[in-house]
């Protein structure tokens, strides 16, 4: 099975920041990553997929790169609406699994 | 525009059995693959089983495999989970999603109902 590491799995930031979060895969998966936003109480919200590909809607601070087992998801000046849990996940093979999250915390 | 709606969730006790449902609207259900994920209380999210359109080809998470099942009626625009042999670590919000493509990418969500094993 393909696990992912996410760090950090806690940040404190404040508005206007740069911020960078990192998942690991233990082996290569090309670039089939995934990337969720989570609100409090919410379903997961599709932010990116293939790693670098912005979902249709999502702002343009977010964005996503890398490729094989090392991976990064940015958000380029951190806004209000964007204090949330980060999830990475591959869609390599299956099983399909998740990384442990980042949650974003005001500062 | 796109709705999924879980229901069934509920309080039920160790060994019990319990039937999870996602109608969903607002797309050709029966062209999408569909997914169940899970988030135990203040933890991180879970795969747990895939289904494609025509529900002969199911994917299962260790954790639930042997236990749990998911099916579809198409005619229905419904996706379904059986679980039986429920355990305390099944406890959970369960999400239902829809797959882009044959890709496992989840992007359309319902809001997720709650299962709690417990006696």
């Amino acid at each position: 099975d393909i696990q992912l590491t996410q760090s950090p799995s806690f940040l404190s930031a404040s508005v206007g920041d740069r911020v960078t979060i990192t998942c690991r895969a233990s082996q290569g998966i090309g670039n089939l990553l995934v990337w969720y936003q989570q609100r409090p109480g919410k379903a997961p919200n599709l932010l990116i997929d293939a790693a670098s590909a912005l979902e249709s809607g999502v702002p343009s601070r977010f964005s996503g790169s890398g490729s094989g087992t090392e991976f990064t998801l940015t958000i380029s000046s951190l806004q209000p609406e964007d204090f949330a849990t980060y999830y990475c996940q591959h869609r390599h093979s299956y099983p399909l699994t998740f990384g442990g999250g980042t949650k974003v915390e005001i500062k | 525009e796109v709705q999924l709606v879980e229901s069934g969730g509920d309080l039920v006790q160790p060994g019990g059995s319990l039937r999870l449902s996602c109608p969903v609207s607002g797309f050709t259900f029966s062209s999408h693959w569909m997914t169940w994920v899970r988030q135990a209380p203040g933890k991180g999210l879970e795969w747990v089983a895939n289904i494609n359109p025509d529900g002969a080809v199911t994917w299962y998470a260790d954790s639930v495999k042997g236990r749990f099942t998911t099916s579809r009626d198409n005619a229905k625009n419904s996706l379904y989970l059986q679980m039986n042999s429920l355990r305390a670590e099944d406890t959970a919000v369960y999400f239902c999603a829809r797959l882009r493509g044959t890709r496992s990418t989840f992007d359309s969500w319902g809001q997720g109902t709650l299962v709690t094993v417990s006696s």
